[in-house]
């Protein structure tokens, strides 16, 4: 079946560490995007990418990084200097366009201890 | 830039009762627009969208319309029932801004049977 799926659920990070979340998609979708969802904050863009090899920052990009060398990955680096990172993470894809629909993955709830 | 804002919540609501979430948005141009839904502890899914002025989009008893004139996606139910119970949310997409996703904030409902 076709879908975006993100791991791991749940991840649990000491202050000062870096962590990376997965998100992979086998829908052969140009788009992905990154968002963080807290709650009465409805979603955040923190990175978006149209094409392999190129991303552009969202609303609240600092603190993170992303690459996307492979069509079908877009990984989330949480740095140590995202200064409150406790969130639940959610990953998108879709067809570039006007009209598209997003289709998310199941989330990542990222927890600092 | 775009927004978008839908009524704040929670909404609670009896099983069979009539639902209004109220969203309006603020873009130039003509924006596609979405409402997604979320379920506890997963991710957002497409509910229906619309992507010109007067269109109505309809799935699994809910319904939208376009209204340019008041910038407004109100989404309706005649009759909720309890597996309605979700957050929704309202978004657009706004062309020429690279197809960001913008969310409003969502609204979480409530339906007790």
């Amino acid at each position: 079946d076709g879908g975006i799926t993100q791991s791991p659920k749940y991840l649990f990070r000491k202050e000062g560490q870096n962590v990376t979340l997965s998100c992979e998609q086998n829908l052969n979708h140009d788009a992905m995007y990154w968002y963080r969802q807290d709650p009465g904050q409805g979603l955040r863009l923190i990175y978006y990418s149209q094409i392999v090899n190129d991303f552009q920052k969202g609303d609240i990009a600092e603190g993170y990084s992303v690459s996307r060398e492979k069509k079908e990955s877009f990984p989330l680096t949480v740095t140590s200097a995202q200064k409150n990172p406790t969130a639940f993470y959610l990953c998108a894809s879709s067809v570039p366009g006007q009209e598209a629909e997003a289709f998310f993955g199941q989330g990542t709830r990222l927890t600092v201890v | 830039g775009n927004s978008v804002t839908q009524m704040e919540g929670p909404v609670t609501l009896s099983e069979e009762a009539f639902l209004t979430i109220n969203c309006t948005y603020t873009a130039t141009g003509y924006p596609s627009l979405f409402w997604y839904v979320q379920y506890p502890g997963e991710g957002l899914q497409l509910l229906l969208k619309a992507t010109k002025a007067d269109d109505k989009g309809s799935n699994k008893g809910f319904e939208a319309t376009y209204r340019k004139e008041t910038t407004s996606f109100h989404l309706e139910k005649g009759s909720v029932q309890v597996s309605d119970s979700a957050v929704y949310f309202c978004a657009l997409i706004q062309g020429g801004s690279n197809y960001k996703l913008t969310f409003g904030k969502g609204t979480l409902l409530t339906v007790n049977p």
